[in-house]
């Protein structure tokens, strides 16, 4: 597509149900992360996947956080057993990383507009 | 860990005027590091990438430039405009790994 697309676009969950949010990257980029921005707060790096590679999960807060994704396409992020400290906006980003390193065009990321998470 | 500090937190400028935000990171090995722009209740958009090796990069009315060895970024924005109001980025891509590690932002307010 022409740019990241994120759903939904707002979600109201209860407390303790879980979540699962989507990430379509833009076409032909291999690098996908997931981000999380509380209010008020600075964007939180949560999990990274370059193609077929191992992802790079470092930054997940806790085993309720799982996300995957298959080859280059579409990613999911699922929140288990949601608490009220996760309400936050979710950002999805893409980039073509790695296939040309030495570019500027090639290393620039681009940001969904975001999955409002609210937990009452 | 890489600490990244945007100054000022926030700014209002009236129209026309040109100013500067500042970033500065601890960790002078980066890979690239880059400014974003942030709407309320919007994602963020890409204005400016900058490469290690470089040392500025020019849009429009933007120019960023970057001091690796001293740590530090700045966005000029030239001649600005009520439609810059928004919160800027600046985040920088370590040489090992991917996570981008962003500043808390500036937030900018031009009058008409």
């Amino acid at each position: 597509g022409a740019g990241v697309s994120q759903s939904p676009s707002n979600k109201v969950t209860e407390k303790g149900k879980d979540v699962e949010l989507r990430c379509d990257p833009i076409s032909g980029h291999t690098a996908l992360y997931w981000y999380r921005q509380r209010l008020g707060q600075g964007l939180e790096f949560l999990i990274y996947f370059q193609g077929n590679s191992a992802p790079d999960k470092s930054g997940l807060p806790s085993d309720r956080f799982s996300a995957e994704r298959t080859g280059e396409s579409v990613s999911t992020l699922t929140i288990q057993r949601t608490q009220q400290e996760d309400s936050a906006v979710y950002l999805c980003a893409s980039s073509l990383q790695g296939v040309l390193p030495y570019l500027n065009s090639g290393n620039t990321i681009y940001f969904g507009e975001g999955s409002w998470l609210t937990v009452v | 860990k890489q600490e990244v500090t945007q100054i000022p937190a926030a700014l209002s400028v009236p129209e026309g005027e040109n100013l500067v935000l500042n970033c500065s990171f601890t960790d002078s090995a980066i890979y690239n590091l880059q400014w974003f722009r942030q709407d309320p209740g919007k994602g963020l958009t890409s204005l400016l990438l900058i490469q290690s090796s470089q040392r500025e990069q020019t849009s429009g009315r933007l120019n960023a430039s970057l001091d690796k060895s001293s740590g530090r970024s700045t966005l000029y924005i030239a001649a600005s405009q009520p439609g810059d109001s928004a919160t800027y980025l600046c985040a920088v891509r370590p040489n090992s790994g991917y996570a981008l590690n962003f500043g808390k932002g500036t937030s900018l307010l031009v009058t008409p």
